[in-house]
């Protein structure tokens, strides 16, 4: 049972490069979302999904865009990356209702230069 | 906007000593408020959680005390060992979907 899958753990980019983050789960969660983690700040939302098709915002959505195409993917797109970008960026999945738990995955380590 | 707010932002506690961590929220909405654990380079983990129409939910050594009153909740670790030394981070949501968290608590337990 993989859970939460992130691709890549590492990754350098240069000012204005884009790339993909990707995030898969195998547990058949209808939500899906992606946080960033920086010092002293907690981990911030930046997009949630509540289903395939569905998408929305949170707390830091800005130079970042998510499409939920399947229930098992959801990649996190950084168009031009900047400084400010540079964190540890977390996927989550859960369940709705009850006490279900969000599964997180093992983090992507962001540095932009 | 913090909605989440937790302290101590560090913690420094000794082997067998008790550890305790705080948390307030503003959104009465929330009703649900879980604690996670994280360790270096991995994802944070689900420790314990609480629903509202309870005031106190215990697992093994970790509690989680809640006043809806105040609008605050904490979670106290008995018997604090070397290998609880991780972050702690508070969160709330009124649906597990949409969690907000608070800023995290580093706590070192030493022998």
């Amino acid at each position: 049972n993989a859970g939460v899958t992130q691709t890549p753990k590492f990754q350098v980019l240069k000012t204005g490069q884009s790339m993909t983050l990707q995030c898969a789960q195998d547990m058949n969660h209808e939500y899906m979302s992606w946080y960033r983690q920086d010092p002293g700040m907690g981990l911030r939302l930046i997009h949630y999904s509540v289903g395939a098709g569905i998408t929305d915002q949170g707390e830091v959505p800005n130079g970042y865009n998510v499409s939920r195409s399947t229930t098992e993917d959801f990649p996190l797109r950084l168009l031009s990356a900047a400084p400010s970008q540079t964190s540890v960026y977390f996927c989550a999945s859960s369940s709705p209702g009850g006490e279900e738990e969000a599964f997180f995955g093992q983090g992507t380590r962001l540095t932009v230069v | 906007q913090q909605q989440v707010k937790q302290s101590p932002q560090s913690l420094i506690v000794q082997k067998g000593g008790i550890s305790i961590i705080n948390c307030a929220y503003e959104n009465t909405a929330f009703d649900y408020f879980p604690w996670y654990q994280q360790f270096p380079g991995k994802g944070p983990a689900l420790l314990i959680a609480i629903r509202p129409d309870v005031s106190e939910k215990k697992e093994g050594r970790f509690t989680i005390s809640f006043n809806k009153s105040a609008k605050q909740f904490s979670l106290h670790i008995m018997d604090s060992q070397p290998g609880d030394s991780a972050t702690y981070f508070c969160a709330a949501s009124y649906n597990t979907d949409k969690l907000i968290f608070g800023t995290g608590t580093r706590l070192q337990v030493f022998p």
